[in-house]
């Protein structure tokens, strides 16, 4: 983490409501990542941004939606839609294009759906 | 495409005694690669990565690594290890335009008095 903050550390949402997780960095990173990851499971790929005001699905997309405004922040929101959210997210940067870097990660927000 | 394959899933160890984490992955490309270590409740932290300056990478809390192309493996290993180690290990690939990171399933280690 270090230049990587991420808010709240714990989230509760309802049923059929909507929640945002934040995701901010001071590096200067263009490449933005929010990974989901279950118990006893590895890490997917959720969203993943190159450059402001773009972005591409990973793997699992369906129910999140994020946005890439600036190039410090990329909130990621997860939506009604999402039926089975109650997970660690973990948002990740890394310098886009540079060769054999390695990304880092934010300390994660845990998701609770009551 | 890539791939990663951690072939332990768990691994238990007394303190002082070597640990081992396994390794393998597939790419078409000149990888890059790359082993994180995971404590509970918290964000993934860089233990070493391999960059084809050397094929044995040393990183931080005395952890290295070995890049064998010819196996395909990246293990993870560590003289002697301490209770502290005891966490879940990860294994990742990317390309060497530095994108499509693929992470491995992960290897938890218990490291036992």
């Amino acid at each position: 983490d270090g230049g990587i903050t991420q808010s709240p550390k714990y989230l509760f949402r309802k049923e059929g409501q909507n929640v945002t997780l934040s995701c901010e960095q001071n590096l200067n990173h263009d490449a933005m990542y929010w990974y989901r990851q279950d118990p006893g499971q590895g890490l997917r790929l959720i969203y993943y941004s190159q450059i402001v005001n773009d972005f591409q699905k990973g793997d699992i997309a369906e129910g999140y939606s994020v946005s890439r405004e600036k190039k410090e922040s990329f909130p990621l929101t997860v939506t009604s839609a999402q039926k089975n959210p109650t997970a660690f997210y973990l948002c990740a940067i890394s310098s886009a294009g540079a060769s054999y870097n390695e990304q880092f990660f934010g300390p994660g927000t845990r998701l609770t759906v009551l | 495409a890539q791939s990663v394959t951690q072939l332990d899933s768990h691994v238990s160890v007394s303190e002082g005694t070597p640990v081992l984490l396994r390794c393998n992955y597939s790419s078409s490309y000149s990888p890059s690669l790359f082993w994180y270590v995971q404590h509970p409740n918290k964000g993934l932290q860089l233990l070493l990565k391999y960059t084809s300056a050397a094929t044995l990478v040393k990183g931080i809390n005395g952890f290295e690594a070995e890049f064998k192309k010819s196996e395909t493996s990246f293990h993870l290993t560590k003289p002697s290890a301490h209770m502290s180690d005891a966490a879940e290990y990860f294994c990742v690939v990317s390309d060497y335009r530095g994108q499509n990171f693929v992470f491995g399933p992960g290897t938890r280690l218990s490291a036992l008095p």
